[in-house]
């Protein structure tokens, strides 16, 4: 079976912090792809990344980076110097021919 | 490029009335999704096309639900007799093919009252 699970339901810090988005995954393929997608309080989705299954180097982007893991089938996302206009629900996805989704973890940044 | 659109943006029905929701992907993109989004939940997935093979049905939640979409590109979905368990917002999304990032539309609110 293929899952995805964000255990993190909700998750609250104060502007300027770093903060850290689990992602934990399953599948019994070997070709997957991994995506996070941001959805802020206007409702729409915005794709922030994918990355495939053989490559499991990390990413930067500005403040924004992700860790890949298969070893424990994680892909975390990490904001460094959170703002506020990150405040938004986040989903970590996994396809390998539907995209299966996690449930989302709201992220709330307090100025 | 133009992103994919949707509408109507909003929609009110009666229960037992059918709907009709509007999907354009982004031109060239073969790959086309339907989900559901209900209020605080993560996306249910309900159907996909790709390019001219059938499409997977499996989320569809029952057979009041169907889709389909015209010339590889427009996307319509279609809830028979409305119940009040479809409020939502639907979404469409499309990729360039199975694989890669799907872009979303801005969602169609379905208000079955």
């Amino acid at each position: 079976a293929q899952k995805v699970t964000q255990a993190q339901t909700e998750i609250s810090v104060v502007e300027k912090e770093d903060v850290t988005l689990d992602c934990v995954y399953e599948t019994r393929d070997t070709t997957y792809y991994l995506f996070w997608y941001k959805q802020p309080p206007s409702g729409e989705l915005v794709f922030l990344i994918r990355r495939n299954s053989f490559d499991e180097q990390n990413e930067i982007s500005g403040r924004y980076s992700w860790n890949f893991q298969k070893s424990t089938s994680s892909f975390n996302f990490t904001i460094t110097a959170s703002q506020v206009v990150d405040s938004a629900v986040y989903f970590c996805a996994l396809n390998n021919y539907q995209l299966i989704w996690g449930a989302g973890t709201k992220l709330i940044i307090k100025p | 490029g133009a992103g994919v659109s949707q509408s109507p943006s909003n929609k009110v029905t009666e229960k037992g009335k059918d709907v009709e929701l509007r999907c354009d992907p982004i031109s060239g993109h073969t790959a086309l999704y339907w989900y559901r989004q209900s209020l605080g939940q993560g996306l249910e997935f309900l159907i996909y096309f790709q390019g001219n093979s059938a499409p997977d049905k499996s989320g569809l939640p029952s057979d009041r639900f169907s889709a389909e979409r015209t010339g590889g590109s427009v996307s319509t979905l279609t809830i028979q007799r409305t119940q009040q368990e479809d409020s939502a917002v639907y979404l469409c999304a499309s990729s360039l093919e199975g694989w890669h990032e799907q872009f979303f539309g801005p969602g169609t609110r379905l208000t079955v009252l």
